[in-house]
């Protein structure tokens, strides 16, 4: 099984900055990587895959990067509709799929 | 829309069983894998089952292997998972998601705790 590990485990950040995650993979999963937000009290949404390849709907704000076993995501500025928990997720060896255990975007 | 609605979830006593189903709508349900990952409280996703578009294969977690048991109706785009023997490490959120890498889309999710 594949162990997606990601760090930090929890960022506090303010409105306006740049926030950049890591997700790194315990052997090389290619490019077979995607990224979820979620919010308290909701279901995971799609955010990328590919891993860059950007969900319906993502705003342009969001990017998403790496290859191999390091993978990054990046929101060039947050917005306050940003503080949630991003989860990264391999696909390229299944089953299992496996995610990583989450990064939470707290307010400073 | 693509919506899939969880239910079946609710309080039952370890060792005992319950059946969870996943409503689907807003697509062909019968083109695409259909997946369940759950939740613990306060915890990450992890993988549970997926089972291809005609049903002719399933997986299943590993540590699940032998007491749940994914199963799926086209006829009435309807996805079950079927949890024999709880325990306690089995009390999650289930969540029903479309396809089997990607999940793309994911209903809210059905609540399970087991405890005496």
């Amino acid at each position: 099984e594949v162990v997606m590990t990601q760090s930090p485990a929890t960022l506090s950040v303010s409105p306006g900055e740049r926030v950049t995650l890591s997700c790194r993979a315990s052997q090389s999963v290619g490019d077979n990587v995607a990224w979820y937000q979620q919010k308290p009290g909701q279901a995971p949404r799609l955010l990328f895959y590919g891993p860059s390849t950007r969900a319906t709907g993502v705003p342009a704000r969001f990017r998403g990067s790496g290859s191999g076993t390091e993978f990054t995501f990046t929101i060039s500025s947050l917005q306050s509709e940003d503080f949630a928990v991003y989860y990264c997720q391999q696909y390229n060896y299944w089953p299992p799929i496996t995610f990583g255990q989450g990064t939470r975007l707290d307010n400073k | 829309e693509v919506q899939l609605v969880e239910s079946g979830g609710g309080l039952v006593q370890p060792g005992g069983s319950l059946r969870l189903s996943c409503a689907a709508s807003g697509f062909s349900f019968s083109s695409y894998w259909m997946t369940w990952v759950r939740q613990a409280p306060g915890k990450g996703l992890q993988w549970v089952a997926n089972i291809k578009q005609d049903a002719s294969e399933e997986n299943v977690l590993d540590s699940v292997k032998g007491r749940f048991t994914i199963s799926r109706d086209n006829s009435k785009n309807l996805v079950y998972l079927q949890m024999n023997s709880l325990t306690v490490e089995d009390t999650a959120i289930y969540f029903c998601a479309r396809d089997w890498l990607v999940p793309d889309y994911w209903g809210q999710g059905t609540l399970v705790i087991v405890s005496s």
